[in-house]
């Protein structure tokens, strides 16, 4: 299966500060590559899909990018109601699998 | 408005079995697929399989494909997810996802199923 690695695990972060977060995958897997933010005892909420795709209703400091192995998804300008668990989740081959996920915390 | 409403939360015994259902409304149930998830307490997400609910065809995680079985009713637009021989790892919260196709998003996810699986 493929295996999706998160950087960092966890980032304490100000508010309107820039987060970046990435994700790596063990083979390529073209732009199959999507983002979830899941708040505290909340169901995850997709926010980019096929790497740089926003979901409706996405807040735009919201973006992703990256193709192949390599995305990143980053938060412009972080605000309080950004505190959540970051996943990122690959479709391109079953079993989907998810990265273990990063923290962001607000200072 | 599209809503995944999932049954309440379980508590089942070692080696029992576990039923969650998964109610889909305000889209035509037939043409999005239908994804399962866990979560254990403060771990990350965990892939089980996913159904189609047209024709009632899965594919399962290998991890789980002799203990996990997906069905669905049309009739009343809702997706089972049923987990045999529990174990205390398998303590976790369960979510049903809604997508397009086999290989796209989960845009719509449930609410959550706790099963806690304890003596």
């Amino acid at each position: 299966e493929i295996v999706l690695t998160q950087s960092p695990d966890f980032q304490s972060v100000t508010p309107k500060e820039k987060v970046t977060i990435t994700c790596r995958a063990s083979q390529s897997i073209g732009s199959s590559l999507h983002w979830y933010q899941q708040k505290a005892d909340q169901s995850p909420k997709l926010l980019i899909k096929y790497a740089s795709q926003s979901f409706s209703g996405v807040p735009s400091r919201f973006s992703g990018s990256g193709s192949g192995t390599d995305f990143t998804l980053t938060i412009n300008g972080l605000e309080a109601e950004d505190a959540a668990t970051y996943y990122c989740h690959q479709s391109t081959t079953l079993p989907q699998t998810f990265g273990q996920g990063t923290k962001v915390e607000i200072k | 408005q599209v809503q995944l409403v999932q049954s309440g939360a379980e508590v089942k015994k070692p080696g029992a079995s576990v039923k969650v259902s998964c109610k889909a409304s305000g889209y035509t149930f037939t043409t999005y697929f239908i994804h399962w998830v866990r979560q254990a307490p403060g771990q990350g997400l965990e892939y089980l399989g996913i159904i189609n609910p047209s024709g009632g065809g899965t594919s399962y995680a290998q991890k789980f494909q002799d203990r996990v079985t997906m069905t669905r009713d049309t009739s009343t637009s809702t997706v089972y997810m049923e987990l045999t021989t529990l174990r205390s790892e398998d303590t976790a919260v369960y979510y049903c996802a809604r997508a397009s196709e086999t290989a796209t998003p989960f845009d719509y996810w449930g609410q959550g199923t706790l099963v806690t699986v304890s003596s």
